[in-house]
């Protein structure tokens, strides 16, 4: 059974905490993605990454930066936590480009930031 | 630019009814995806189904269908005799071609289907 797999379903941290979100997937695709999820605003594309150590910046990428050492695995990394960063952190995973491809998604985390 | 509306932002209905959910979408692009995923309360957000802009064929997948009109840029999604376990937040989404480096995705805003028994 395919997987994408999140490390943490629920995080308490503190304002000014350094916050790593980590996600292993095991489909061997190329694309890696973290989304932020919000009520009333739908998924964000915080960032993407078609490649080991390759990263590109989606919609939202302030206050966040990432890291992709390993194929599998594509970690969100949240340097110095608000409040506003208060939210549902969703990894997905996907083929290369070109494809049609549907993403798969793991089963989220929930941060909350004090 | 590319955009995904999703009108209702939450249905309720009562088990057994029909229900249809809204999409409608913009792009200037000739060759793109449509998708539909659920997100039931655990999480993780499902695929559903994906139609290609060159097929507009409506689909039947158990109770559930798709209706692709391009004509009125919709892609709506009907599940007949809804039952509980249909409760979740359904997304419409929409992916045009892009090379490497870049990813075309665009999702809606999401529609919070409650099913009552």
């Amino acid at each position: 059974d395919v997987k994408v797999t999140q490390s943490s379903r629920y995080l308490v941290k503190r304002t000014g905490e350094k916050v790593f979100l980590e996600c292993v997937q095991d489909m061997d695709h190329e694309n890696m993605f973290w989304y932020r999820q919000d009520p009333g605003l739908g998924l964000r594309l915080i960032y993407f990454s078609y490649d080991v150590k390759m990263k590109e910046k989606g919609d939202i990428p302030e206050g966040y930066s990432v890291s992709r050492e390993k194929k599998e695995r594509f970690s969100l990394i949240l340097e110095s936590a608000s409040t506003n960063q208060t939210s549902m952190y969703l990894c997905a995973s996907s083929l290369a480009e070109p494809n049609t491809g549907e993403l798969f998604f793991g089963e989220g985390s929930r941060l909350t930031v004090l | 630019a590319q955009k995904v509306t999703q009108a209702q932002t939450e249905i309720s209905v009562v088990e057994k009814e029909d229900v249809t959910l809204d999409c409608v979408y913009e792009t200037r692009d000739t060759t793109y995806y449509l998708f539909w995923y659920k997100q039931p309360p655990s999480g993780e957000l499902v695929f559903l189904i994906r139609r290609n802009s060159f097929d507009e064929q409506n689909e039947i997948s158990g109770r559930y269908s798709w209706n692709f009109q391009k004509s009125t840029s919709s892609f709506n999604f009907t599940i007949t005799a809804s039952q509980v376990v249909d409760s979740a937040v359904y997304f419409c989404a929409l992916k045009t071609p892009s090379g490497a480096g870049s990813y075309q995705l665009t999702f809606g805003k999401g529609t919070k289907l409650s099913v009552i028994p």
